[in-house]
């Protein structure tokens, strides 16, 4: 079964770091791009950032362009997000997607039951 | 960048009647290999969002076939040929040509 479980959310202070972990498995993670995509409480879907199989290519919202970093350890099966410098604008569920095929990014097919990320002092 | 936008905001629907949702993009999604770039997507309440179109007008894996996707350019469309009570959610279209990718702000379906 091709699944992916988000880890790592929670509490956090202004300014502070998290690193959240999405744990694949099912299909050949490398092969494949893969985003991470958020939801900030009675919001809508805003795409964060993307990755390349071979982790060669890498794509951010402007937003957060300099403060998280997007990587992958295919030798894990596994999606990272650090999160550095967040803000309280930051707080949302964070969901870790699977691109739909290996040669190109977006049309996103299988998704996490997400992480929530809480940034408050 | 581009901006999607989604009308209605909110789709109050009738069991078995239609229903359709409208997306339009700042810039068209129409690559030089003649698919159009636009996801649409569901997100039922309490669970994570699930692709149901891409490129447009295919149908996603397990998709039923009252759903279909239609546009080219700018102006999209979603279409539910006959709604059913699970069809409820967000409906949310997403631009899938390039970075940054970017989701219209949703359109709620609701059954009346």
């Amino acid at each position: 079964e091709v699944q992916l479980v988000e880890s790592g959310g929670g509490l956090v202070q202004p300014g502070g770091s998290l690193r959240l972990s999405c744990a694949a498995s099912g299909f050949t993670f490398s092969s494949y791009w893969m985003s991470w995509v958020r939801q900030a409480p009675g919001k809508g879907l805003e795409w964060v950032a993307t990755i390349k199989g071979d982790g060669g290519e890498k794509y951010y919202v402007d937003s957060v362009k300099g403060r998280f970093t997007i990587s992958r350890d295919n030798a894990k099966n596994s999606l990272y997000l650090q999160m550095d410098s967040l803000r309280a604008v930051d707080a949302a569920v964070y969901y870790c997607a699977r691109d739909r095929i290996p040669e190109s990014y977006g049309d996103m097919d299988v998704w996490g039951k997400g992480t929530t990320v809480i940034v408050s002092s | 960048d581009i901006v999607m936008t989604q009308s209605p905001l909110s789709l109050p629907v009738t069991p078995g009647e239609p229903a359709s949702i409208s997306c339009r993009s700042s810039q068209s999604l129409l690559h030089s290999n003649g698919y159009n770039f636009l996801d649409w997507y569901l997100q039922k309440p309490g669970q994570s969002p699930q692709l149901l179109i891409f490129l447009g007008s295919n149908r996603a894996s397990g998709v039923p076939d009252r759903f279909s996707g239609s546009g080219s350019g700018t102006d999209f469309t979603l279409k539910i040929s006959r709604v059913e009570a699970e069809d409820v959610g967000v409906y949310y279209c997403m631009n899938s040509l390039r970075a940054p990718l970017s989701f219209g702000g949703g359109t709620k379906v609701e059954i009346k």
